[in-house]
């Protein structure tokens, strides 16, 4: 059974760093396109940032030069480094596993806030 | 601001017919994916490819595409298909994902 367990949100001051990890269990990560999208609150879904089975990584032009994604292939987690964090960062944040081009496996999501 | 452009809110009684549309450039070379999102949950990949469901999806839910414009039509609408439903596709930049604003479905 496939299954995605995001980690790492909470509460961060502007201007500062947080890390997120997602799990994978059912298949192989580095295998796979694996992305990142956020919401914010009552808000829609933005896509955030992809990497590519090859490693190949791409990023929205609202975190472009401030957030990294990354996967540690020996632990089978994807992550994705956030730094300069603002205000409008703050929104739920879920990992999910690319099909081609359709997100089909979604983690539970996990909310970063970033306030003063 | 979103490239793909979505209707906010579309209503159907229960038991008809809805569609629920996505506009922008990048539908004229690519195929959209819709999602299907509920209150606290995260969203649920319904649509994808020319019109293919994954394992578990009812199939009164089905897609379509012409010109800049897809679709996703509910065919019998449900009490439980009341949700939030997002397309996505390539963006006209090049980037690999954009998503549309969303439509709220509410079953009447």
């Amino acid at each position: 059974e496939v299954q995605l367990v995001e980690t790492g949100g909470g509460l961060i001051q502007p201007g500062g760093s947080l890390r997120l990890s997602c799990a994978a269990s059912g298949f192989t990560v580095s295998s796979n396109y694996m992305s990142w999208v956020r919401q914010a609150p009552g808000k829609g879904l933005e896509w955030v940032s992809v990497i590519y089975s090859g490693g190949s990584t791409y990023y929205a032009d609202s975190v472009k030069g401030r957030f990294t994604i990354s996967r540690d292939n020996s632990k089978n987690t994807l992550y994705l480094q956030m730094n300069s964090l603002r205000a409008e960062d703050t929104a739920v944040y879920y990992c999910a596993r690319a099909l081609g081009r359709e997100l089909d496996y979604w983690g539970q999501g996990t909310l970063v806030t970033v306030s003063s | 601001s979103s490239e793909l452009t979505q209707d906010p809110a579309v209503s159907v009684a229960l038991g008809q017919t809805v569609r629920i549309t996505c506009q922008g450039d990048s539908l004229r070379s690519y195929y959209a994916s819709w999602y299907q999102q509920k209150p606290g949950q995260a969203p649920v990949l319904v649509i994808y490819g020319k019109n293919n469901r994954p394992s578990g999806i009812p199939d009164r839910f089905s897609g379509s595409s012409s010109g800049n414009t897809a679709s996703l039509t509910i065919t019998g609408a449900q009490a439980e298909d009341e949700a939030d439903y997002y397309c996505n596709s390539r963006d006209s930049s090049g980037n690999p994902w954009v998503f549309g604003g969303g439509t709220k479905l509410t079953v009447l």
